[in-house]
């Protein structure tokens, strides 16, 4: 299956914006997830299918895509979103599935 | 409200064998695929293994393949990971999730458990 590459580490200072960005040669033709996930907490998914945005999930986050490359972005950063991101997706026979490394994100 | 408890993590030396459950409630269990990811120390996400909602088809991540089997039993609402011939490497927080639907396709991991670890370790 297609690896999925994410930057380890993003901080930002509050109320300014975070960009995660994950790339992978499958992004093109499959769709990317994101999750947050705190200390000690199962992931919740924040952004599905490239761009949009499960019930219950704030405005500021949002998602795009561009070729080989998602990005997460974050407007408006608020403490309470320091955490990890990773991104995901899959191989198109639905046989096998990738996740990014990960990224921490720090609101300084 | 849509849950998973997961359980049967415990310290285990290498070479052993371990089974985990996975109970579902507040949705029709038998209407979904269902995953299991796990989640070593201090380290990413790792899908593990996939299941359709009849059992009919199951898939597993290349580190587990031959080691590791998932089933579920429709009847209790419950999924299984069976784990042979565990290593250190294996030593994991395990986490089942729901696919979004019957036939999972390149999609999501839309409700997930709290996780049960699991150590190997002599």
């Amino acid at each position: 299956s297609s690896e999925l590459t994410q930057p380890p580490s993003v901080s930002v200072s509050p109320g300014q914006t975070a960009r995660i960005t994950c790339s992978g040669d499958a992004l093109p033709k499959q769709y990317a997830y994101w999750y947050q996930q705190k200390p000690g907490q199962a992931p919740v998914v924040v952004i599905y299918k490239d761009t949009e945005r499960p019930s219950g999930i704030p405005e500021r986050f949002s998602g795009s895509s561009s070729g080989t490359i998602v990005t997460l972005t974050i407007s408006g950063v608020q403490s309470e979103d320091e955490a990890d991101y990773y991104c995901q997706s899959a191989d198109s026979s639905g046989t096998s599935w990738v996740f990014g490394g990960g990224t921490k994100l720090t609101v300084l | 409200q849509m849950q998973l408890v997961e359980s049967g993590g415990r310290v285990v030396q290498p070479g052993w064998s371990l089974r985990l459950s996975c109970v579902a409630s507040g949705f029709p269990f038998s209407n979904y695929g269902m995953h299991w990811v796990r989640q070593a120390p201090g380290k990413g996400l790792e899908w593990v293994a996939v299941t359709w909602y009849d059992g009919a088809k199951k898939y597993y991540a290349d580190s587990v393949k031959g080691r590791f089997a998932i089933s579920r039993d429709n009847s209790k609402n419950t999924l299984f990971l069976e784990m042979d011939n565990l290593r250190a490497e294996d030593t994991a927080v395990y986490y089942c999730a729901r696919a979004p639907k019957a036939t999972p396709a390149a999609d999501a991991f839309d409700i997930w458990g709290p996780g049960t670890m699991v150590t190997v370790s002599s």
